[in-house]
């Protein structure tokens, strides 16, 4: 398996432009998480989906941020308009959602090489 | 509030050594506490999950407890290698979520 891949690894743009980021989680992962990491604020959660369902969305820093997951293979996080302190590595992670009984087993999250977004 | 701490310094051990990394929670009632290692340019690399039921949990050189009582993990490297060289974080699943809070990461660096 490839892996969670992320598109692009690096982003460099102007304040103001519009960003996105792509996810192609796990194939038969059905949760997917969109995470932002800094040094001072470290790995913040900011969505995540299950079955490509939005189920929290309270990390998500305001308006600017939206974020989709058509469908299971793929998922998007953009920014619009984009501010300087939005740089950051923004991170994409899968995992398989197993139930009750056996949650502790599928708890694992798996993450993607991160993109790195630098605002002017 | 609730917050996640761990020692935001690094810490340094020679080869051979055992690193002991610390993890301390406020405020949270975890199901599990899972532990990641974190390469520079990299993403996190999941290594252990421990459930509130459970005291201890090995893995080859790697070895997990955790205190509810004390709200505290530590997270053992026994024979320490400078390839351990990495940023490692611990990370708190609640009850009835599936949100996973991660706090800001130790770095270790082992010297030959």
């Amino acid at each position: 398996d490839a892996g969670v891949i992320q598109s692009p690894r690096h982003e460099v743009t102007e304040m103001g432009q519009e960003v996105t980021l792509r996810c192609k989680p796990i194939s038969g992962h059905n949760s997917l998480f969109w995470y932002r990491q800094t040094m001072m604020r470290g790995l913040e959660l900011l969505i995540y989906f299950n079955n490509n369902v939005p189920i929290d969305d309270s990390g998500m820093p305001e308006d600017r941020f939206s974020a989709k997951m058509p469908n299971a293979s793929f998922s998007t996080l953009k920014i619009q308009p984009s501010e300087p302190r939005d740089s950051a590595v923004y991170f994409c992670a899968s995992r398989q959602r197993g139930d009750r009984e056996s949650k502790a087993s599928t708890d694992t999250q798996y993450f993607g090489p991160g993109t790195r977004l630098t605002v002017l | 509030s609730q917050k996640i701490e761990q020692n935001s310094e690094a810490l340094n051990i020679q080869e051979g050594k055992t690193a002991t990394l610390t993890c301390n929670y406020t405020n949270y009632s975890p199901a599990y506490l899972q532990w990641y290692r974190q390469d520079p340019g990299r993403g996190p690399v999941f290594l252990l999950l421990i459930r509130e039921n459970e005291k201890e949990k090995r893995k080859e050189r790697l070895k997990v407890t955790f205190d509810t009582t004390l709200k505290q993990s530590l997270f053992h490297i026994t024979a320490s290698q400078p390839a351990d060289s990495a940023t490692y974080l611990c990370a708190l699943r609640s009850y009835n979520t599936d949100k996973l809070i991660f706090g800001t990461g130790t770095r270790l660096q082992v010297f030959p």
